[in-house]
């Protein structure tokens, strides 16, 4: 069965050192993946996503991700984070299932916390 | 401003009633869905929709129940056969269904049992 893996369930770093943020997917064919970012008590906002192509992909806030197809990874990374990057932050994978739509699988979610 | 609102933000439910969660999208998107999030469990799939009309049941479906009568409208019934309601709903829309469609979230509604 397809599913994501998020092995980090709470992170803390200091300001200003970098972040990365580990997901793993288990899916056959080429997934589609997203990361989204959850502030307390919001809904989420996504931060970005991979298709096709460079394996590298930029999103907003400064964030990137590197799809490894060997690894089945998709993490997250960020060179230097912000106090206002703490939040709950979720990977998914986009599915088709035949004859009933599209729809997302999370992971359970990676909670990054921020010293001053 | 397009967007996806819910309502209320918070509600409280007595044991054995039924509660219906509010879902608007004024994006013009074909696609709908609702999760169900818990600490430590991620987003949870209850029910979405490709289209007016039609619906699926995603991976929780148990005790709840959804109608999608309008583009606009996905409201979701939580009934008294979820044993255990008590949860951040989240729901969302999309242009198409499909696997590589961006969803965009509402602000959530926070359910307690009481």
């Amino acid at each position: 069965a397809q599913s994501v893996t998020q092995p980090d369930i709470h992170i803390t770093v200091s300001e200003g050192a970098s972040l990365e943020l580990r997901c793993n997917y288990s899916y056959g064919a080429t997934p589609y993946l997203f990361w989204y970012v959850q502030s307390p008590g919001q809904g989420l906002q996504l931060l970005l996503k991979y298709f096709s192509g460079d394996t590298l992909v930029q999103g907003i806030k400064g964030f990137e991700a590197e799809f490894k197809r060997s690894q089945s990874s998709f993490n997250l990374r960020k060179p230097s984070v912000h106090w206002s990057d703490a939040a709950e932050y979720f990977c998914a994978v986009g599915l088709m299932i035949y004859n009933q739509g599209g729809k997302l699988i999370f992971g359970q979610g990676t909670e990054l916390s921020v010293k001053p | 401003d397009g967007g996806i609102t819910q309502s209320p933000k918070y509600l409280f439910r007595k044991e054995g009633q039924n509660v219906t969660l509010s879902c608007e999208q004024n994006l013009n998107h074909d696609a709908m869905y609702w999760y169900r999030q818990d600490p430590g469990q991620g987003l949870r799939l209850i029910y979405y929709s490709q289209i007016v009309n039609d619906f699926q049941k995603g991976d929780i479906a148990e005790g709840y129940s959804v109608s999608r009568e309008k583009k606009e409208s996905f409201p979701l019934t939580v009934t008294s056969a979820q044993k255990n309601p008590t949860a951040f709903y989240l729901c969302a829309s999309s242009i198409v269904s499909g696997a590589s469609t961006e969803a965009f979230f509402g602000q959530g509604t926070r359910l307690t049992v009481v």
